[in-house]
């Protein structure tokens, strides 16, 4: 079945720093979404990338979707204690189901 | 915003009994979807509902059964509890486009320890 791969699973950086997670899924996918998880919350959608290539910024945040729609970063620029958390990807296949599957999540801690 | 609400939000039980976690979807979602998350992990799909039939079955125990009522909430009924059935549930709905763009807004989960 579909695998999603996420590394790193932990980032601890300095405040300020950058941070970089990347995903990588064994089948092509259709879309792929990123949620952030706060300790003790429910994963919060971010944003979604459908097209091959694609580009989405948030403030600090950037999202890229790989040119073969089977990779994704997600780039925090100068982090801050507030992004802390975990931040899954979560990839849609092809085919007729709307399942996600997640990556196992990066947990980023930021020290002040 | 109104969001996804499920409960209750934290339930025990004891090996062997049955629970009943219910969701009620953001008002005009007409899917449903049924999430397991373990400490540490990620989550694990178990199974969806569009239009009140189910669309896609992950990794859900046969030991778990769930449905989708004519107002769109949904309930997960799990029998013969285990210890290994302790983990956050959370549902998660989304309003169908046909077009695989569909974005999926979790509720608050609920958290069941089984002792």
């Amino acid at each position: 079945g579909q695998q999603v791969m996420q590394i790193p699973q932990y980032q601890h950086v300095q405040e300020g720093e950058d941070f970089t997670t990347y995903c990588n899924s064994s089948t092509t996918l259709s879309n792929i979404q990123w949620y952030k998880q706060r300790p003790g919350g429910h994963p919060v959608f971010l944003i979604q990338l459908v097209k091959s290539g694609e580009v989405k910024k948030q403030k600090r945040l950037t999202f890229q979707f790989g040119e073969a729609k089977k990779n994704s970063s997600l780039h925090i620029t100068a982090t801050q204690t507030t992004d802390v958390g975990t931040y899954f990807c979560a990839g849609l296949s092809g085919g007729s189901n709307y399942k996600l599957t997640f990556g196992k999540g990066t947990l980023l801690t930021v020290n002040p | 915003a109104a969001g996804v609400i499920q409960s209750p939000r934290h339930l025990i039980k004891e090996k062997r009994e049955t629970a009943t976690l219910k969701c009620y979807p953001i008002p005009r979602h007409d899917t449903v979807y049924w999430y397991q998350q373990g400490p540490g992990q990620d989550p694990q799909f178990l199974i969806s509902f569009y239009e009140k039939m189910q669309s896609d079955k992950g990794s859900i125990p046969d030991r778990f059964s769930a449905q989708q009522f004519s107002d769109y909430h949904s309930e997960l009924n799990m029998s013969s509890l285990e210890l290994g059935d302790s983990a956050l549930y959370f549902c998660a709905s989304s309003y169908h486009t046909g077009a695989r763009t569909d974005t999926q807004y979790f509720g608050p989960g609920t958290r069941l320890t089984v002792l």
